[in-house]
């Protein structure tokens, strides 16, 4: 069955560092992938989603991605975070095998400090 | 366009008894589901429906029925709750297009007592 793995629960980065957060999926053909941010008490929104194409997609807020397939990585990165991306976010994976919905990771936790 | 909403944003509830999540859509989208999200375990998939009059399994069906009323509505219904279904629900919907990606609602935060 297919799987997302965020290794990293919590992340702390300073306000205009570069960040990176680590997603690992396990899916057996070519999966569509996703970045989702969660604002404290909010729903979820889409930052970026890959599914075919330039392995470097771009997203909302000044985020990107690459798609690694032979390292089976979607690694969200920013160049300077800003206070006001502090949230939580989830890399997912479509559930696929004919099974419609979507797989999540257990999230990072993005802490920004001044 | 209100995007996909949740009725109500807040429920207490005791062990035992039963109540129904509302959803809708506005976007004319085919497929809606139902998560739930638990502390550090994510969102796992509860039910979906890819069309109007089917519904499907997810990941953690027990315990919770749905209706897909129409295509703009999607209902999740506890028959008996029990303190292990205290979590936040989101509801979401996807349309046809190729990215599959899916909108979610704002989600109801429900505690069993």
């Amino acid at each position: 069955a297919q799987s997302v793995t965020q290794p990293d629960i919590h992340i702390t980065v300073s306000e205009g560092a570069s960040l990176e957060l680590r997603c690992n999926y396990s899916y057996g053909a070519t999966p569509y992938l996703f970045w989702y941010v969660q604002s404290p008490g909010q729903g979820l929104q889409l930052l970026l989603k890959y599914f075919s194409g330039d392995t470097l997609v771009q997203g909302i807020k000044g985020f990107e991605a690459e798609f690694k397939r032979s390292q089976s990585s979607f690694n969200l990165r920013k160049p300077s975070v800003h206070w006001s991306d502090a949230a939580e976010d989830f890399c997912a994976v479509n559930r696929g095998g004919g099974a419609d919905g979507l797989t999540f990771g257990k999230g990072t936790h993005l802490i920004i400090q001044p | 366009n209100a995007g996909v909403t949740q009725t109500p944003k807040f429920q207490v509830l005791k062990t035992g008894q039963s109540m129904t999540l509302q959803c809708a859509q506005d976007m004319n989208h085919n497929s809606m589901y139902w998560y739930r999200q638990d502390p550090g375990m994510g969102l796992r998939l509860i039910y979906y429906s890819a069309s109007e009059g089917t519904t499907d399994k997810g990941e953690v069906p027990n315990g919770y029925n749905v209706s897909r009323l129409n295509k703009r509505e999607f209902s999740l219904r506890l028959e008996s709750a029990a303190p292990s279904q205290t979590s936040v629900y989101f509801c979401a919907s996807r349309g046809a297009s190729g990215g599959r990606e899916q909108f979610f609602g704002p989600g109801t935060r429900l505690t069993v007592l």
